[in-house]
């Protein structure tokens, strides 16, 4: 798998857009970025997903650089709500006994203050 | 929005009980997973499923087993319970194609006492 490297901890202030950096230099030229958060006590929620190109939906936009070694998640207009812990995930291909499992490091712990 | 349940929430139990934790989707999806998490660490994979009839030991070694009788049911049990075992468990699916992403359930925090 190849890992990823986020900041353990970042601060936002409501309203503002949260930029969370991950890195992923190792990375395979066929393996999705996902991004995941864990509101404390509750199951991991998925986010949004991407190989190369930027992507955006209802909840954030990805940001993936050119040569995919680092990605970053935004929030755009962050709430009390988001705060939680976010996970950047490298995705497992191909068959076999490792096929689609997801590994979970650390995670950047986002807080939102007033 | 995803739909998949796990019960209990919570379960305090006594050492060498036998319990099973229940997990269901409603979504059809083909592929399910638990995954066990202590407070503040990372998840870790503990068994996966990529349908009925299939089931294989994920990177952590547990001592608990599952079963796939149905697509949409994916029971974790633990035969014989010891304090060590207390943890949150979580289950989650997906759809069979390998990016689709996971959706997880609210997870079962198991206490032996």
């Amino acid at each position: 798998d190849a890992k990823t490297t986020q900041p353990p901890s970042m601060d936002c202030a409501e309203g503002r857009a949260a930029n969370l950096p991950c890195n992923h230099s190792t990375i395979s030229g066929n393996e999705y970025v996902y991004w995941y958060r864990q509101i404390h006590s509750q199951g991991p929620q998925y986010i949004i997903h991407g190989l190369k190109n930027n992507e955006t939906n209802e909840m954030a936009s990805l940001i993936i650089t050119e040569d995919r070694k680092s990605s970053t998640l935004i929030l755009p207009h962050a709430t009390l709500r988001d705060t939680a812990v976010y996970y950047c995930i490298v995705r497992v291909r191909g068959g076999g006994t490792s096929y689609g499992k997801l590994t979970f490091g650390q995670g950047t712990i986002l807080t939102v203050h007033p | 929005e995803a739909d998949i349940y796990q019960t209990p929430r919570y379960l305090v139990i006594g050492t060498g009980k036998k319990i099973t934790l229940e997990c269901s989707q409603t979504m059809g999806h083909d592929k399910m997973y638990w995954y066990q998490q202590d407070p503040g660490m990372e998840l870790h994979l503990i068994h996966y499923s990529y349908g009925v009839n299939s089931t294989e030991k994920g990177d952590l070694s547990s001592e608990s087993t599952v079963s796939r009788i149905r697509t949409e049911h994916f029971p974790l049990t633990l035969e014989s319970a010891r304090p060590s075992h207390t943890s949150q468990y979580l289950c989650a699916s997906s759809e069979y194609s390998y990016n689709s992403p996971l959706h997880f359930g609210n997870g079962t925090r198991l206490t032996v006492t």
